[in-house]
C-alpha cells in the first residue's frame, strides 16, 4: 500500500529540547511539504522540497530545520528556538501535477 | 495576509439537506482551486478541485464552482451525510509559478440528523 506515514502519533517532550519528526513516503513523489495546525487556524507551511537535498522556507519556518536526503524521507526538527511548538504537524507530498497535495496522519506534539 | 478566507468557521446542516461552504480569494493569479476534508486527528484528504478555466466541477454528491470574476468559490454538498461532518479546506495555488499551496481557514460542517 502506497502512503505516507508519519511517526509517532502523538509527542511529548520537555521544554528546550530539540525534537525530531518523521515522514516518510513511498509514493515516489518528489516534492515533500511540513505543514503546522493550530486550533482555529488553516495549515501553515514551514518548509517543502521539490527535489532530494533542496528544501525551502515556507511561511513559518522560525525554529525549525529539515532535511531532504532521500526521496522518500523529509524529517523535520522542531529546536528550542520555537517558541510555540505544541501544535499538530502535517506532512504531505505531491507528484509534478501541481496542486493535489497527499497527507500523512500527522504527529500531536507537545512541550511541557 | 490572508489570501484564501473562509468566512465561515462553522455550518450545521441537516441530514439529507445541501451543504454549501464558501471560500474566498485575492491573489488574482491563483489559477487552481482544491477542497480537502479533515477528520479531527488525522490528515487532510483530497476531495474535489477546478482549474480556473472552468466554473463548475462535479464529482458524484460534490460539486465546485468557481466565480473568477468575485474571487469565489463554493463547495456543494448534496444530500449530506453524518459522514460529511469534518473541517472542509479550501486551498488554491498560482501553478505557473508556485509549487505550494494557500490554505483557508477551514470551515467545520456538522450535518446532523
Amino acid at each position: 500500500d502506497g502512503g505516507i506515514t508519519q511517526s509517532p502519533k502523538y509527542l511529548f517532550r520537555k521544554e528546550g529540547q530539540n525534537v525530531t519528526l518523521s515522514c516518510e513516503q513511498n509514493l515516489n513523489h518528489d516534492a515533500m511539504y511540513w505543514y503546522r495546525q493550530d486550533p482555529g487556524q488553516g495549515l501553515r507551511l514551514i518548509y517543502y522540497s521539490q527535489i532530494v537535498n533542496d528544501f525551502q522556507k515556507g511561511d513559518i519556518a522560525e525554529g525549525y530545520s529539515v532535511s531532504r536526503e532521500k526521496k522518500e524521507s523529509f524529517p523535520l526538527t522542531v529546536t528550542s528556538a520555537q517558541k510555540n511548538p505544541t501544535a499538530f504537524y502535517l506532512c504531505a507530498s505531491s507528484t509534478t501535477r501541481v496542486g493535489e497535495q497527499f497527507f500523512g496522519p500527522g504527529t500531536r506534539l507537545t512541550v511541557l | 495576509d490572508q489570501q484564501v478566507k473562509q468566512n465561515s468557521p462553522s455550518l450545521s446542516v441537516q441530514e439529507g439537506r445541501i451543504s454549501i461552504l464558501n471560500c474566498d480569494y485575492t491573489n488574482s493569479m491563483f489559477d487552481y482551486f482544491l477542497w480537502y476534508k479533515k477528520y479531527p486527528a488525522e490528515g487532510p484528504t483530497f476531495l474535489i478541485s477546478i482549474s480556473s478555466i472552468k466554473d463548475k466541477n462535479e464529482d458524484g454528491r460534490f460539486t465546485v464552482f468557481l466565480n473568477k470574476s468575485a474571487k469565489h468559490l463554493s463547495l456543494h454538498i448534496v444530500p449530506s451525510q453524518p459522514g460529511d461532518s469534518a473541517v472542509y479546506f479550501c486551498a488554491a495555488i498560482n501553478t505557473g509559478t508556485a509549487s505550494k499551496l494557500t490554505f483557508g481557514t477551514g470551515t467545520r460542517l456538522q450535518v446532523t440528523l
